[in-house]
């Protein structure tokens, strides 16, 4: 199974900062028919289901404000929080789905330092 | 869209449970459906995956063999049977909408049903 590492497992970021999760996939996600990565983001706060953040590494769901936004392919990919609300204090996963089982990170715990 | 599931609850260790999730607001037909799982304060784990005419399946091989996703179009909701539960079964199963069809990308989620696996 493809096994993804995200880095940290949690993070501390002052209101208005960047934050910054890194996803690293044990093999590429990178498809060579359509050259899309097979690698997305999810927002889960407590009590909730996951929402979707991005697709395809870097498209960014419909509503999802531009202050997300995903970057990277290959086999490393980041997921960036360009000024930091408050109400961004969540879990958030990548999750890879170029091959079954669709496989998860282990998750990023973001906070407000 | 609105995905709602049922059916969790407690059950012993080699029983069995059918949740079900009951679509709105879509085409059901035209969407791969999936399960998620979460166990309690841990990550998440896709569980199985479903086509719009019911004929395609894929489970993760924790639950082959265990576990069959179904789907009746004309009530436009998605099963997920589960036999022969284990403690480690033990999680909050999600049914989610999938906008790339096999291809798992979450873009409708239910708020999940609690299954616990225990004597």
């Amino acid at each position: 199974d493809m096994v993804l590492t995200q880095s940290p497992d949690s993070l501390a970021v002052s209101l208005g900062e960047r934050a910054t999760i890194n996803c690293k996939s044990s093999q590429s996600v990178l498809s060579s028919s359509n050259n899309n990565n097979y690698l997305v983001w999810y927002q889960q706060k407590p009590g909730q289901p996951p929402k979707l953040l991005i697709y395809w590494a870097s498209t960014r769901e419909s509503g999802v404000p531009d202050r997300f936004s995903g970057s990277g392919s290959g086999t490393d990919f980041t997921l960036t929080i360009s000024s930091l609300q408050a109400e961004d204090v969540a879990v958030y996963y990548c999750q890879q789905c170029y091959s079954t089982p669709h496989t998860f990170g282990q998750g990023t715990k973001l906070e407000i330092k | 869209v609105q995905l709602v599931e049922s059916g969790g609850g407690l059950v012993q260790p080699g029983g069995s449970l059918r949740l079900s999730c009951a679509a709105s607001g879509f085409t059901f037909t035209s969407y791969w459906m999936h399960w998620v799982r979460q166990a309690p304060g841990k990550g998440l784990m896709w569980v199985s995956r479903i086509n719009g005419d019911g004929r395609t399946t894929g489970y993760t091989d924790s639950v082959k063999g265990r576990f069959t996703s179904s789907r009746d179009n004309a009530k436009n909701t998605l099963y997920l049977q589960m036999n022969s539960l284990r403690a480690e079964d033990t999680a909050v199963y999600f049914c989610a909408r999938s906008r790339d069809g096999y291809n798992f990308i979450g873009d409708y989620w239910g708020r999940g049903t609690l299954v616990s696996v225990s004597s």
